[in-house]
């Protein structure tokens, strides 16, 4: 399956802890994008990478929240001191180019106790 | 903040009949996309319109897009039961990168 791939798909987690979510994109996509989506509502956009370099933040992603793709490949979202109010499906996507079509992963879904 | 807004929230209708969903935004957009999430597949792109269009189809699918009034309607026709699923409209600005989804309409297709 070349599609886009995260891990762990499920995570719950005591208020407090850190987590730590990876995203593997197409091969060939060298965009990269994280969503946050909670129960009934759309996804909502939370950060950009073009490569390597992160190129957007949304202020949804407050400063528990860091995001890498090191070598433009794989990029990891971390969540420090989680809250209750992280709980959300985490979702990654990737593309070829920007304007066009965004290829979602599974999702992360995110528990916080 | 959600861009779009779909309408209506839920739909139920048998196989066979024809779903119309409609989105309305508000700033000016690049391009309007149409996406689909069950719990099977995730979210899957169904169709793009771009800015200077006004009607795109693919398969089943009809999309028109009404930039004066910020709007959009998909038209799927002759549903099967495969097409339960929320669908949402996600409009991309100047941009270019971020999709800024609506809250999506929940499509129930009984046989």
């Amino acid at each position: 399956d070349t599609g886009v791939s995260q891990d762990p798909r499920h995570k719950i987690t005591k208020r407090g802890q850190n987590v730590t979510f990876r995203c593997d994109p197409i091969s060939e996509h060298n965009r990269l994008y994280w969503y946050r989506q909670t129960l009934g509502q759309g996804p909502e956009f939370l950060t950009y990478f073009q490569n390597e370099a992160q190129l957007e933040k949304s202020r949804l992603l407050s400063d528990r929240f860091s995001a890498e793709r090191p070598k433009g490949s794989f990029s990891t979202l971390e969540i420090q001191r989680t809250e209750q109010g992280d709980s959300a499906m985490y979702l990654c996507a990737s593309s070829l180019v920007t304007y066009n079509e965004q290829f979602f992963g599974p999702g992360t879904r995110l528990t916080v106790l | 903040s959600q861009q779009g807004e779909e309408d209506p929230q839920a739909l139920s209708i048998q196989e066979g009949e024809n779903a119309t969903m409609n989105c309305s935004y508000k700033t000016s957009i690049n391009n309007l996309q149409w996406y689909r999430q069950n719990s099977g597949r995730g979210l899957v792109h169904l169709i793009l319109i771009r800015s200077n269009e006004r009607e795109k189809h693919s398969g089943r699918l009809r999309v028109t897009l009404d930039t004066s009034k910020k709007s959009s309607s998909l038209l799927i026709t002759a549903s099967r039961a495969a097409d339960t699923a929320s669908y949402f409209c996600a409009t991309v600005g100047n941009s270019g990168y971020a999709l800024n989804f609506g809250k999506g309409t929940s499509l129930l297709v009984t046989p």
